[in-house]
């Protein structure tokens, strides 16, 4: 069964601190994301990564950072974690098809992490 | 540039009665479709997929949902709805030119079902 799993639920940090969230897929699947949830917006892209090294920007990088060293690991980086920060960050993977990241696809979700910045 | 629209942010139906929920989006290029439903405290999993097979695409738990070419659209719907579809709803686009690179999210539709 696929599995992508998001090693904190919960956690609350201080604003400044640094933050890693960990992500580990089972799937052998080439493509990693990150995106966070927020009520009103939906899901935005933070970051993605389409090999292991290899990372891009989606829509909202700024204040974020990545790393994927292990083709099953992503890791999301809060250098110094800000209030407007606080959200549910979902971890996600999926299967290379040709060159075309998403196409049809399916993208797989972790169970999300609740971030709070205090 | 790729949108979705979903119309309605919440949704509540009566258990037993037509689960409706609206999705349009807007691509310059033939796209692919999603739903995705999230329970509360969870992630998102697939409920259905449109990639240019069928155009009445058949998902988990009873839904479905009809590409409309002709009106951008691709809504979600379930003949008889539980109390168990209470949950929040995501129609997503992605479109197959090669430098595709995002998978766009509506805002989503949180579903009520009163008993």
């Amino acid at each position: 069964d696929v599995k992508v799993t998001q090693s904190s639920r919960y956690l609350v940090k201080r604003t400044g601190e640094k933050v890693f969230l960990e992500c580990v897929q089972d799937m052998d699947h080439e493509n990693m994301f990150w995106y966070r949830q927020d009520p009103g917006l939906g899901l935005r892209l933070i970051y993605f990564s389409y090999d292991v090294k290899m990372k891009e920007k989606g829509d909202i990088p700024e204040g974020y950072s990545v790393s994927r060293e292990k083709k099953e690991r992503f890791s999301l980086i809060l250098e110094s974690a800000s209030t407007n920060q606080t959200s549910m960050y979902l971890c996600a993977s999926s299967d290379l098809h040709g060159r075309e990241l998403y196409s049809g696809n399916t993208i797989y979700f972790g169970e999300g992490s609740w971030l709070t910045v205090v | 540039a790729q949108s979705v629209t979903q119309l309605g942010s919440h949704v509540s139906v009566s258990e037993g009665a037509l689960v409706l929920l609206r999705c349009n989006y807007s691509s310059s290029v033939p796209p692919y479709l999603f739903w995705y439903v999230q329970y509360p405290n969870q992630g998102l999993q697939l409920l259905l997929k449109y990639t240019s097979a069928a155009t009445l695409v058949k998902g988990i738990n009873g839904f479905e949902a009809e590409f409309k070419k002709s009106e951008t659209s691709f809504h979600l719907t379930k003949p008889s709805a539980h109390m168990s579809d209470a949950a929040e709803y995501f129609c997503a686009v992605s479109f197959s030119s090669g430098s595709a690179r995002q998978l766009t999210f509506g805002s989503g539709t949180q579903l009520t079902v009163l008993p």
